[in-house]
């Protein structure tokens, strides 16, 4: 049973447009949801997250939106560079003494952002 | 590396073999998890600890055994090797507290069974 679905796989840019990956969830005990960028031969690391009592947060060019009733979510990264060429993973966690150890990860958006 | 320094890189095994992937953290912090990464298939939890002597099972546990005798270090068996088991595992630190605490990953180890 996949927990956390995320659509596209793969994802192709033009230089300065807006690259949007979504993620959809069905375990209502979770509770923070973080977005994951990782580049070749490196570890996942945290690019944002959110947490549902709040419908969007925005970091520079990356925002999440978060639908509580659809049990959705999704990444936006405006202005989309070169740099942003990255597999990228959305997560979920429980609400657990306030860690997040226990995530659950996407299947990942390979985001390519041509020149 | 985040904090979280994985040993080895890269490693290959022959079926039934074991061998023990290293990590260890320096920022003390209670929690540690270890993940197994495959193509198409996300990062999925494997075990976790939330503090010394306190190990648990997670989403794909069966192959592997764990043990957290310190805070800093949390080693990942594999006690007979399959190819099944092929795969890339990043271990992740994590600190208690109240609201969000981030997950900081290491830079993997790439295992190969043949």
């Amino acid at each position: 049973q996949q927990q956390v679905k995320q659509s596209p796989q793969s994802l192709i840019v033009q230089k300065g447009g807006i690259s949007i990956i979504n993620c959809a969830y069905e375990n209502t005990a979770f509770d923070y949801f973080p977005w994951y960028q990782q580049f070749p031969g490196k570890g996942p690391a945290l690019l944002i997250a959110i947490r549902p009592d709040v419908s969007e947060k925005k970091e520079g060019r990356f925002t999440i939106s978060f639908n509580k009733s659809a049990k959705q979510f999704s990444l936006h990264i405006m202005d989309s560079q070169p740099g942003d060429s990255a597999t990228y993973f959305c997560a979920a966690s429980p609400n657990s003494g306030g860690s997040n150890y226990k995530l659950t990860f996407g299947k990942g958006t390979l985001l390519t952002v041509n020149p | 590396n985040a904090g979280v320094t994985q040993t080895p890189k890269f490693q290959v095994l022959k079926t039934g073999q074991s061998m023990t992937l290293q990590c260890a953290q320096d920022m003390n912090h209670e929690y540690m998890s270890w993940y197994r990464q495959d193509p198409g298939m996300g990062l999925r939890l494997i075990h976790y600890s939330v503090g010394a002597g306190i190990t648990d099972q997670g989403e794909v546990p069966n192959g592997y055994n764990v043990s957290r005798s310190t805070t800093e270090d949390f080693p990942l068996r594999l006690l007979s090797a399959a190819p099944s088991q092929t795969s890339v595992y990043f271990c992740a630190r994590s600190r208690q507290g109240l609201g969000t605490t981030e997950a900081f990953f290491g830079q993997g180890t790439r295992l190969t069974v043949v």
